[in-house]
């Protein structure tokens, strides 16, 4: 098994531009998390998808940010406008059932700097 | 609210000696599990070993094993035998009562083996 997948591994863009990060979770895998990671904040769940369905976006820190699922090998986080302090290490984690307690698989992240 | 400490932002331990990482966590759920992640330089994010709050033994995993103490909410991840690949963050997580994955994880503990 290939493992969940990011693309870009790096981004570097300036202050205003759109961004959008992707992923490819695990074959199977009906649960996908996308996280962020900062030195300031540590390690925090953005949003997660059940069946490719929204089902928390409480960690989305504004409207700039916005993720989607259209299938279920496919998710994108979009940043639009981006800010420098939108840099940080972004992870997409999926997981093959939603119950709880049960690990999840993270990709190795994309590193988004905005400048 | 949930939450998890890792009072160790450093440790240094010499070469195949145990090393324990110490974790609490603070929930007043009755069914949760806590997760040990390992995150290399390079990046990603490894699962390591998972503990459910009903589980009466600890939980074990190779070179891994998770000293579980439920009445003082604590987890504590022990690695015996230490090796020079184990230099990395290490960060203690447990699952949300809210459902599925959505662990909140703790600030991290780096972890260096000295030869």
């Amino acid at each position: 098994d290939a493992g969940v997948i990011q693309s870009p591994r790096h981004e570097v863009t300036e202050m205003g531009q759109e961004v959008t990060l992707r992923c490819k979770p695990i074959s199977g895998h009906n649960s996908l998390f996308w996280y962020r990671q900062t030195m300031m904040r540590g390690l925090e769940l953005l949003i997660y998808f059940n069946n490719n369905v929204p089902i928390d976006d409480s960690g989305m820190p504004e409207d700039r940010f916005s993720a989607k699922m259209p299938n279920a090998s496919f998710s994108t986080l979009k940043i639009q406008p981006s800010e420098p302090r939108d840099s940080a290490v972004y992870f997409c984690a999926s997981s093959p059932t939603s119950k709880r307690n049960t690990e999840a698989f993270f990709g190795q992240g994309t590193r988004l700097t905005v400048v | 609210a949930q939450k998890i400490t890792q009072t160790q932002p450093g440790m240094f331990v010499q070469e195949k000696e145990a090393v324990t990482l110490d974790c609490t966590y603070d929930t007043s759920d009755q069914s949760y599990g806590l997760f040990w992640y390992k995150q290399p330089s390079s990046g990603e994010m490894i699962f390591l070993i998972y503990q459910g709050s009903y589980d009466e033994q600890n939980a074990t995993e190779g070179r891994y094993s998770l000293n579980f103490q439920k009445a003082r909410k604590s987890a504590n991840l022990v690695i015996s035998a230490s090796q020079l690949g184990d230099s990395a963050m290490y960060f203690c997580a447990m699952s949300s009562p809210q459902g599925a994955q959505k662990l909140v994880f703790g600030q991290g503990t780096r972890l260096t083996i000295n030869p």
